[in-house]
């Protein structure tokens, strides 16, 4: 079965603590892995991608084929960084238009 | 550039009868996505048109539908509702290209269906 799991329903940290938010999958193909985030108030948007191996807002994940886990860090977490995070997957090279979504993990922090 | 627009954004139907929800795609972009969203089952994806055609569908009854438009506009239509159905729906448009950061993923703000 194709899937994404997120252990964690929240997570609540203090200002400048590091975060992790996992993510684990099952996917029979090749995958492309996604981070969303939606902040209160706003539409869902892409945060990262697997293959760009970039970091936006201090955020990175490494995807590890072999734990089938693309787990997202910030070494120290702001208070603007509050929101519901999205891990994402579809098939690699596709259209990315059916994307298989976690059911998200709410952080939370607090100054 | 306008982002996704969603009509209506808010719905309130009684079980038994149908309803059609209308997606604005951002201008250029040929694939539009939409997704159920529940607080039990979360982001669900619904179906994937791309150039008026279904190009992918997730696992959802034939209860729901869609099209698109030539001007990539796109309805999803849900009928004899079920009180299970009640959720936001997210639809989301991008180039629709295959691969590459060209298809990332816009959202619109969503329809919240409430079915009575």
């Amino acid at each position: 079965a194709q899937r994404v799991t997120q252990p964690e329903k929240l997570l609540s940290v203090f200002k400048g603590a590091p975060v992790e938010l996992k993510c684990n999958y099952s996917y029979s193909g090749s995958p492309e892995l996604f981070w969303y985030v939606q902040y209160s108030r706003q539409r869902l948007q892409l945060l990262l991608r697997h293959i760009s191996r970039e970091s936006i807002k201090g955020f990175t994940a490494d995807l590890n084929k072999g734990e089938t886990s693309f787990h997202l860090k910030k070494p120290f977490a702001q208070e603007e960084d509050s929101a519901m995070y999205y891990c994402a997957l579809t098939n690699y090279g596709g259209s990315q238009g059916n994307l298989i979504f976690g059911k998200g993990t709410k952080l939370s922090v607090k100054p | 550039k306008a982002g996704v627009t969603q009509t209506p954004r808010y719905l309130i139907k009684t079980r038994g009868q149908q309803v059609t929800l209308s997606c604005s795609p951002i201008s250029g972009h040929r694939s539009v996505s939409w997704y159920q969203q529940t607080p039990g089952q979360g982001l669900q994806f619904l179906f994937e048109y791309f150039s008026e055609t279904q190009r992918n569908k997730g696992n959802f009854p034939g209860r729901f539908s869609g099209r698109q438009f030539s001007n990539s506009r796109s309805e999803m239509n849900v009928s004899t509702l079920e009180l299970g159905d009640s959720a936001l729906y997210l639809c989301a448009s991008s180039a629709g290209l295959a691969g590459g950061r060209a298809n990332e993923q816009f959202f619109g703000p969503g329809t919240r269906l409430t079915v009575l």
